[in-house]
């Protein structure tokens, strides 16, 4: 199983909402990552999850919260987001956090797409 | 400090005709270097990748030769495909970096007609 999986693929909240957006990998791969991409952008690196410990937060607003309940979920949980705030949310994963010789090989999700009204 | 710089697209080609998409790199040390590739709808997928000078990263018929001489890593294939339209993105790891952080190209759209 190669896959991470990310749910739902589409959501549309307004600026008072609440939601989740939900990441799981069964892969074994120990570093989580949250990246955020604007049309016709490369992806954004948003957080960095090492071991179920946050290890990089790329001074994301507080408005976005991250949680990685264990190995195989990372959650990003989302409130009173603005309008510019919509864009594609990937999720990736990979085996390890340090440079080596897997460095730089991410496997991403197909992301969620994201609408603040 | 480490960036990547990538030709403008869209680049538009017929059916079976060659592709180059250039980039170039800016880094210290020997990082590394990958193409990644989104297909329209969906997350990146790693295409290829090189670790060391003069290493050569190929899968599906791309190739890229990572050139420290002229901190280059081109995307090349012989004979593409209408499949093949995708938004192509270069990127790199540095060297030595504490954590596997991605730096991207700004991304090159390729639009393959039959």
């Amino acid at each position: 199983d190669t896959e991470v999986t990310q749910t739902p693929k589409h959501l549309v909240m307004g600026m008072t909402n609440k939601k989740s957006l939900k990441c799981e990998q069964h892969m074994g791969h120990r570093a989580m990552y949250w990246y955020k991409q604007k049309a016709k952008k490369p992806p954004e690196l948003m957080f960095v999850y090492s071991y179920e410990k946050l290890s990089i937060n790329e001074s994301v607003p507080s408005r976005f919260s991250p949680e990685c309940p264990n190995s195989s979920l990372l959650n990003l949980h989302l409130h009173a987001l603005q309008p510019e705030d919509s864009a594609l949310y990937l999720c990736a994963s990979s085996p390890s956090i340090l440079a080596g010789g897997s460095a730089g090989e991410l496997f991403f999700g197909e992301g969620s797409r994201l609408t603040v009204l | 400090g480490n960036s990547v710089t990538q030709m403008e697209g869209p680049v538009t080609l017929s059916e079976e005709a060659f592709l180059t998409i250039n980039c170039t790199y800016t880094a210290t040390g020997y990082p590394s270097l990958f193409w990644y590739v989104q297909y329209p709808g969906e997350g990146l997928q790693l295409l290829l990748k090189a670790t060391k000078a003069d290493d050569k990263g190929s899968n599906k018929g791309f190739e890229a030769t990572y050139r420290k001489e002229t901190t280059s890593f081109h995307l090349e294939k012989g004979s593409v495909q209408v499949s093949d339209s995708a938004v192509y993105f270069c990127a790199l790891t540095p060297y030595g970096g504490a954590t596997n952080k991605l730096i991207f190209g700004t991304g090159t759209l390729l639009a393959v007609q039959p």
